[in-house]
């Protein structure tokens, strides 16, 4: 059975930074390109960074673009989401999420249920 | 980047009718996309993927369409279960999700 488990969330003050992390299971993990997707509270999904093993591929959302690194550590099967320069509006519950590929652009067939980030002084 | 739009916002129905959700690219996006239903407090699910393509154990009464820069989703025969919230996404070009469609019970 496929399963993703995000932690690492919680209450960080503006600026600060924060590194979440999702442990895999279930899939052969460098086999598939892995996401990080994000929901504002009430609001809807916005996607955020997304890394593919094989060809080592990476893309991140604007919004994020120079504050957030995607990373992982194929070994202990996890991904990593190191956030620094944190802002209020990155407050979301961050969902972990597994693509269909091994290449990034593909849609997500399974994901996690999420870690909440709140940005807040 | 990729716009991704979806209409209505909101869509009343009753069980039994027939619902269809709109998503429209800024950009011709081909048959990269995805639809996903998500209900409250839960992680979405991947329904629909490259345009029409059934994801397994999907109920048939879903159905995706469309090509270039339009899109549909339709839901044959509403079912009690079908009441929540669904996402189109675009993946030809990163990733981009619309930004949801409330069925809610008429």
């Amino acid at each position: 059975e496929v399963q993703l488990v995000e932690s690492g969330g919680g209450l960080v003050q503006p600026g600060r930074s924060l590194r979440l992390s999702c442990a895999a299971s279930g899939f052969t993990f460098d086999d598939y390109a892995i996401h990080w997707v994000r929901q504002a509270p009430g609001k809807g999904l916005e996607w955020v960074s997304g890394i593919s093993w094989i060809s080592g591929t990476t893309g991140y959302a604007d919004s994020v673009k120079g504050r957030f690194t995607i990373s992982g550590d194929n070994a202990k099967n996890s991904l990593y989401l190191q956030m620094n320069s944190l802002r209020p509006e990155d407050t979301a519950l961050y969902y972990c999420a597994k693509s269909t590929h091994s290449g990034v652009w593909y849609p997500l067939d399974y994901w996690g249920q999420g870690t909440l980030v709140i940005v807040s002084s | 980047d990729i716009q991704m739009t979806q209409s209505p916002s909101t869509l009343s129905a009753s069980v039994g009718d027939r619902v269809t959700i709109t998503c429209r690219a800024s950009q011709s996006i081909s048959t990269w996309l995805a639809w996903y239903q998500q209900k409250p407090g839960k992680a979405p699910i991947l329904l629909i993927y490259k345009a029409s393509s059934l994801e397994g154990g999907v109920p048939s009464r879903f159905s995706g369409s469309g090509s270039g820069t339009e899109f549909t989703l339709t839901i044959s025969s509403l079912q009690p279960d079908d009441f929540a919230t669904y996402y189109c996404q675009q993946y030809k070009d990163y990733s981009t999700f619309g930004q949801g469609t409330k069925v809610e019970i008429k």
